[in-house]
C-alpha cells in the first residue's frame, strides 16, 4: 500500500539556517504530494503541493520538488526563522485510493533565535 | 471565504460515554474526511463522506461513525468510548472535482480526553 517516511525530529536550527526535511514514499500509480504544517494547538495547514513528477510546490519561502525517480519531496528553506518553529507533515494521495491523505510521522522543527 | 470550522474545541467525556463531534467544511465543497491524530498512532484516516454518502472508510471500529448532510455538514460518533479514544479530531474538506485529486483544507480539530 502507500506509505510516508519523513526524517525523524527533532531538528533543531538557528536561525536564518538552511532547512532541509527528508520525505520519501511508496506508491502505486501517480500521488500527489503535500507538505502540511502544524503549529502548537492547532489543525493543520497546507503549505505546499505538487501533483506530477518535476512539479516544484512553493510557499512562504518553503520549496519541494516531486523526484519520481527518488519517490521523494524533500522540504527546504534557505533561511529560516523561530516563527516556523512547528510539526511538519508530509502526505500524498491517489485518485485510486480516493481522497484519503496518507501522511508521514511528522518532524518537529525547533528555530533558535 | 471561510475555512473549515468544528465544533466543540475541546471535549472531556468519561468511558463508555459516547460523543459526537461537528464539522462545517469550507463553502462550496462537497467532500468531508475525518482523522485521528495521536502521539502513538499519527494522523490516520477515519473516512470520508461526499453527497451525504460514506466514500471511503479507514480502518477503525464500528464504534466510529459519521453522517453528511445535505449542505455537507458532517458530524462523526464515537460510541463506548475508551481511554485510547483521546485524541485530536480532525476534519478536512474539499472540492472533490471529478477525475483529479484534490487538496484537502483542515480544521482547528476537536481535543477529546477520554477520563
Amino acid at each position: 500500500g502507500n506509505s510516508v517516511t519523513q526524517m525523524e525530529g527533532p531538528v533543531t536550527l538557528s536561525e536564518e539556517a538552511f532547512l532541509t526535511i527528508n520525505c520519501t514514499y511508496t506508491a502505486t500509480g501517480y500521488p500527489s504530494l503535500f507538505w502540511y504544517v502544524q503549529y502548537p494547538g492547532e489543525g493543520l495547514q497546507l503549505l505546499l503541493k505538487a501533483t506530477k513528477a518535476d512539479d516544484k510546490g512553493s510557499n512562504k519561502g518553503f520549496e519541494a520538488t516531486y523526484r519520481k525517480e527518488t519517490t521523494s519531496f524533500h522540504l527546504e528553506k534557505g533561511s529560516v526563522q523561530v516563527s516556523d518553529s512547528a510539526v511538519y507533515f508530509c502526505a500524498l494521495t491517489a485518485m485510486e485510493y480516493g481522497n484519503k491523505l496518507v501522511f508521514g510521522a511528522g518532524t518537529i522543527l525547533r528555530v533558535k533565535s | 471565504k471561510a475555512g473549515v470550522t468544528q465544533t466543540p474545541r475541546y471535549l472531556i467525556k468519561t468511558r463508555g460515554q459516547q460523543v459526537t463531534l461537528s464539522c462545517s467544511p469550507i463553502s462550496g465543497h462537497r467532500s468531508v474526511s475525518w482523522y485521528q491524530q495521536t502521539p502513538g498512532q499519527g494522523l490516520q484516516f477515519l473516512f470520508e463522506y461526499f453527497s451525504e454518502t460514506q466514500r471511503n472508510k479507514g480502518n477503525f471500529p464500528g464504534r466510529f461513525s459519521g453522517r453528511q448532510f445535505s449542505n455537507s455538514r458532517s458530524e462523526m460518533n464515537v460510541s463506548t468510548l475508551e481511554l485510547g479514544d483521546s485524541a485530536l479530531y480532525l476534519c478536512a474538506s474539499s472540492r472533490s472535482l471529478a477525475g483529479v485529486t484534490d487538496t484537502q483544507y483542515f480544521g482547528p480539530g476537536t481535543r477529546l480526553t477520554v477520563l
